[in-house]
Parts: structure tokens; C-alpha cells; sequence
């Protein structure tokens, strides 16, 4: 059965602590992107990854960080220098066939609490 | 870089009414225009999308039109019903292989029985 999966679903985060969120798919997308998702407002871009072992930063990037070694995985780093890191984080996925590109698979997101 | 407006923030309906959802967008070199539907506590999913060659989608009771010359597009529902309550965001992309999408600030639909 395709699709992506997060982990872990709850995670919290002690003050000036790194944590890292996974996310995995076997969908055998090519792009794969992290979103962060605030009440009440729209999702905004972190990071994301065309292909391995290379990543671009989105319009919020400052306090974490990604990596892709694998084609399969995109885990985000959360670091200390974010000040402000509550909030529910989603990882995407999409693929692009034919010069077309389609719409994102999500994963079913982390909830990340500094405690 | 793009920006995309959503309109209303907050939408109820009795069952049965049709619901409008509208977005706006800012960069022309956007052509591709997916929607997202997502119930509380899970992950958006896709409903339908609509690229700048059409200017309008259906899917059984759902619509999209797009028009590329005032940059808005808009998500139509005809004859709501309770499970059709959730938050829908509208997103606007450039079709690369990047392909990163913007998003609205998403429409709260309750629809009331």
C-alpha cells in the first residue's frame, strides 16, 4: 500500500533541544516537501527536494534544517535557533510525469509541542 | 514570489445549499490550481485541481473555474451535506518538476444539518 508515512505522530520538545521528524514514502516520488501548518493559517513552506542529495530552502527555513540521502526519505530537523516551533508539521510528496506535475500526497503530520 | 488570497476565511451552509469558495493568485507563471480538503486532526487530501489550459473542472458535485486573466479561481459545491464540513485550501504552482505549491489560508465549511 503506497504512501507516506510520519513519524512520530506527537513529539515534545524540551527548550534548546534539536528534534528531528521522519518521513518516508514509496510512492516513488522524485520531489518531496515539509510544510508547517499553524491554526487558523494556510501551510507554509520549510524545505523542499527535487531530488537526492539536493534540497532548497521555502520562505520559512530559518531554525531547521533537512537532508536527502535517500530517495525515499526527508527528515526535518528542528533546531534550537527556532524560537517559535509549535505547530503541526506535514511532509509531502508529488510526482512529475510527462512534463506534468501533480497534486501532493501528505503525510499524516507530526505535532510538535515545546514543553 | 506568489501569493495566494482565500475567500471566505469562514463559510456555513444549511445541507443542501451550494458553497463558494474563492482564491486569488499573483504570479501569471502559475498554471497549475489544486484544492485540498482537510477534516479535522488529519491530513489534507486533494479533491480536484485545474490547469491554465481549462477553464473549468466537474467531479460529480464538485467544480473548479479558473480565469486567467483576473487571476482567481474558485471551488464550487452543490447540494452540501454534513461530511462535506472541513477546511479547504486552494493552492496555486508553476508546473516544473519542482513544482512547490502556495497555499491559502484555507475556508472553515460547516455544513448544517
Amino acid at each position: 500500500d503506497g504512501g507516506i508515512t510520519q513519524s512520530p505522530k506527537y513529539l515534545f520538545r524540551k527548550e534548546g533541544q534539536n528534534v528531528t521528524l521522519s518521513c518516508e514514502q514509496n510512492l516513488n516520488h522524485d520531489a518531496m516537501y515539509w510544510y508547517r501548518q499553524d491554526p487558523g493559517q494556510g501551510l507554509r513552506l520549510i524545505y523542499y527536494s527535487q531530488i537526492v542529495n539536493d534540497f532548497q530552502k521555502g520562505d520559512i527555513a530559518e531554525g531547521y534544517s533537512v537532508s536527502r540521502e535517500k530517495k525515499e526519505s526527508f527528515p526535518l530537523t528542528v533546531t534550537s535557533a527556532q524560537k517559535n516551533p509549535t505547530a503541526f508539521y506535514l511532509c509531502a510528496s508529488r510526482t512529475f510525469m510527462d512534463g506534468v506535475n501533480y497534486g501532493y500526497t501528505f503525510g499524516s503530520g507530526t505535532r510538535l509541542t515545546v514543553v | 514570489g506568489e501569493n495566494v488570497e482565500q475567500h471566505p476565511s469562514t463559510l456555513s451552509v444549511q445541507e443542501g445549499d451550494s458553497a463558494v469558495i474563492k482564491c486569488t493568485y499573483s504570479d501569471s507563471a502559475s498554471n497549475y490550481f489544486p484544492w485540498y480538503k482537510q477534516e479535522l486532526g488529519k491530513r489534507p487530501q486533494l479533491i480536484i485541481d485545474i490547469r491554465s489550459n481549462v477553464g473549468e473542472k466537474k467531479d460529480q458535485r464538485i467544480a473548479v473555474t479558473l480565469n486567467k486573466t483576473a487571476k482567481h479561481f474558485s471551488l464550487h459545491i452543490t447540494e452540501t451535506q454534513p461530511e462535506d464540513s472541513a477546511v479547504y485550501f486552494c493552492a496555486a504552482s508553476i508546473n516544473t518538476n519542482a513544482g512547490k505549491s502556495t497555499f491559502g489560508d484555507g475556508t472553515t465549511l460547516t455544513v448544517k444539518p
